[in-house]
This record gives C-alpha cells, sequence and structure tokens, in this order.
C-alpha cells in the first residue's frame, strides 16, 4: 500500500542552525501539507503546497520556514535558523483531490533543537 | 475561528467494554470531519471521513458518525490493540485545505 515516507527520523541540531526535513509523499498526490505537533499538544497545520507553490500558510510559518518541491518525488520543509521552541514532531501530509480531502501522513520526523 | 474539541482527554475501557468518543466542533462551513488513529511517536494515520450530518461510517470495531455540532466515534467490544489516541479534524469549504485538529482522546484497552 502506498504511503508517505520522511527522513530522518529524529533529528539533533543546535539552535541558530539550519535543517532540512524530507518527505515523499504518495505518487499520485497532488496536494502536500507539513503539520508539527509540540510534545503533549494537538497537531497544527503549518502550509499546504500545490502546483508549485504555496497555497496556504499559518501564522507560524515565519520567515524561517521554507517548502520546495525540488523534483517529481521529494517534498522538502527548511527552517533557516532554528529555536528552542522549534522543537517538535514534524509530520508531512498529502492528498489526491482537495474535494474528498483525506490527508495521509507520514510517521513524522524528531526534530529536536538545543 | 474554527473550533475542535473533543472529550473525555484520556479513557480507560476493559476488553470488551464499549464506549463512545466525542468531537464537538464550530466551523463556518464544513467540508468535512475526519477521524484518525495515532500510536506513540507515530503519524496519524487515517481512518473515517464524515461530510454531511446523519453520515456514518464503519470499519471493523469502529463507527463514525456526525450531527451538526459534534461527531461519536462508537467502539464496538474493544481488544487492547485498540489503545492509541484518537484525532478529530474538521476542513472548512472556504478555500482553506488545513486541517485542525482537536486535542485526541487517549484510549486504554486494558485485557
Amino acid at each position: 500500500e502506498p504511503e508517505v515516507t520522511q527522513t530522518p527520523s529524529h533529528q539533533v541540531t543546535q539552535m541558530g542552525q539550519e535543517v532540512i526535513l524530507r518527505c515523499v509523499p504518495i505518487s499520485n498526490h497532488l496536494y502536500f501539507y507539513w503539520y508539527r505537533q509540540i510534545l503533549g499538544q494537538k497537531v497544527e497545520f503549518l502550509v499546504s503546497f500545490y502546483n508549485n507553490e504555496i497555497s496556504e500558510k499559518s501564522e507560524i510559518f515565519d520567515d524561517q520556514f521554507s517548502v520546495e518541491r525540488p523534483d517529481g518525488s521529494n517534498f522538502t520543509l527548511k527552517i533557516r535558523s532554528t529555536k528552542l521552541e522549534d522543537s517538535a514532531m514534524y509530520f508531512c501530509a498529502s492528498s489526491q483531490k482537495i474535494a474528498i480531502g483525506e490527508q495521509f501522513f507520514g510517521p513524522g520526523t524528531r526534530l529536536t533543537v538545543l | 475561528e474554527d473550533q475542535v474539541t473533543q472529550s473525555p482527554e484520556a479513557l480507560r475501557l476493559q476488553e470488551g467494554e464499549s464506549s463512545s468518543l466525542n468531537c464537538s466542533y464550530t466551523v463556518s462551513g464544513l467540508r468535512g470531519l475526519f477521524w484518525y488513529r495515532q500510536d506513540p511517536g507515530k503519524g496519524p494515520e487515517f481512518l473515517f471521513t464524515l461530510y454531511s450530518a446523519g453520515e456514518e461510517k464503519e470499519k471493523e470495531r469502529l463507527k463514525a458518525t456526525l450531527t451538526k455540532k459534534e461527531s461519536f466515534l462508537h467502539i464496538t467490544a474493544p481488544k487492547p490493540e485498540d489503545s492509541a489516541t484518537y484525532l478529530c479534524a474538521v476542513s472548512e469549504f472556504q478555500g482553506a485545505q488545513k486541517l485542525v485538529f482537536g486535542q485526541g482522546t487517549r484510549l486504554t484497552i486494558n485485557p
């Protein structure tokens, strides 16, 4: 069964460093998303991406964040200068059609900022 | 602002003891209500989508129902492997593609 994959599973970085989180969405899906979940809190929307551009972003997704689909399979989230409060699980998700709406999530990348 | 509230926060049941989880939502125009299962340290696993009041979906021991203000996830004769956090999320019609999640209900089924 097709699934969303994410790498790495765990990333440890120093405050102020840049990190890139990688995702391979399900192959025939057109809509891509990033969410995050701080330990013990709700899953929060960060950004949605369609047709090679951002279609919606949350207040969390400030200038320190960027997304890119560098080729036909990968979807990346970059955090330019990490802060302690960026420590969280980051989930990539994809969906086939916006009207149906089911989003399928990857296993997540645990980001720890020291 | 969209709001999703789930209750209870945590629920412990004996194996075979049926119960229901609640998800109350406030949204201006509901595109869909989604139920996910999340195991510790893992990503949310899709269970159901409900689109309109009165709709029901079933999968094994789980049944999801929807009214205009809330959704229920009914668990019939649960087994220990049903232990997980169950998340409810909504999406809105007005251009928004994001899912707004509730806090989740942490379900534990004791053998």
